[in-house]
């Protein structure tokens, strides 16, 4: 166990609907990772927060948004559903840094799967 | 722009023997280089990271990797491979030139063989 929690586990939903997915990372972790990982496309990185701020930004579609709370857990909303949005999304958190060097170790969470119908 | 390629979609290796798992990469930068393993319906679990300093990184569960700057190659080792082992393998560069993206290679797939 990672300390890493996801939830849901399991999505289904239609097309052009939006669903939120829920990220809590470790205690005391700061940094929090999205992650879509699909047959076609492999796996991608989408957008990393740090203590509240948008830290990196990698393959996420304009669909797609997240954020992260005060409370440091994070969310990511996928609006406008479409079949290919079918993936497994995973979170990952990481200490906070150490001077001005990036721990960069992640910690996954169990990923949450989502099924666009 | 970066890249990471694992030219072996899959590495078979008989238990007790060696196992190399490799991993290119280009970027403009200096890279910060990873290596994660996925096991059967499990999640993604962190092996080890090159940021700085020494080629040879030690990781978790007796596997390490060299950064070999020359060759832009950090392949992945374990002197003696276990059943285990088998699992899916990502390599992947952090390029700190272009916004921090992460970019992944399409894993490996490795078989120990008992």
């Amino acid at each position: 166990d990672s300390g890493v929690t996801q939830t849901p586990k399991h999505l289904i939903t239609a097309t052009g609907q939006r669903v939120t997915l829920r990220c809590s990372p470790r205690s005391g972790d700061l940094s929090v990772y999205w992650y879509q990982q699909s047959l076609d496309q492999g796996l991608q990185f989408l957008i990393q927060y740090y203590n509240g701020e948008e830290r990196a930004k990698g393959n996420i579609l304009e669909r797609f948004s997240a954020q992260q709370f005060p409370d440091l857990h994070s969310e990511l909303n996928l609006s406008s559903l479409e079949l290919g949005d079918s993936a497994l999304y995973f979170c990952a958190s990481s200490p906070r840094t150490s001077g001005n060097v990036l721990q960069e170790t992640q910690y996954f969470g169990p990923g949450t799967r989502l099924l666009v119908l | 722009a970066q890249s990471v390629a694992q030219p072996e979609d899959q590495v078979n290796v008989a238990e007790g023997n060696p196992l190399t798992v490799k991993c290119t990469y280009s970027v403009s930068g200096n890279p910060y280089l990873f290596w994660y393993v996925q096991y059967p319906n499990r999640g993604l679990q962190f092996l080890l990271k090159y940021i700085t300093g020494d080629n040879l990184v030690k990781g978790s569960y007796g596997f390490e990797a060299e950064f070999n700057k020359s060759q832009t190659s950090f392949h992945l080792k374990k002197p003696s491979a276990l059943v285990s082992d088998s699992a899916l393998y990502f390599c992947a560069v952090r390029d700190f030139n272009y916004g921090q993206n992460f970019v992944f290679g399409p894993g490996t797939r490795l078989s120990v063989l008992p």
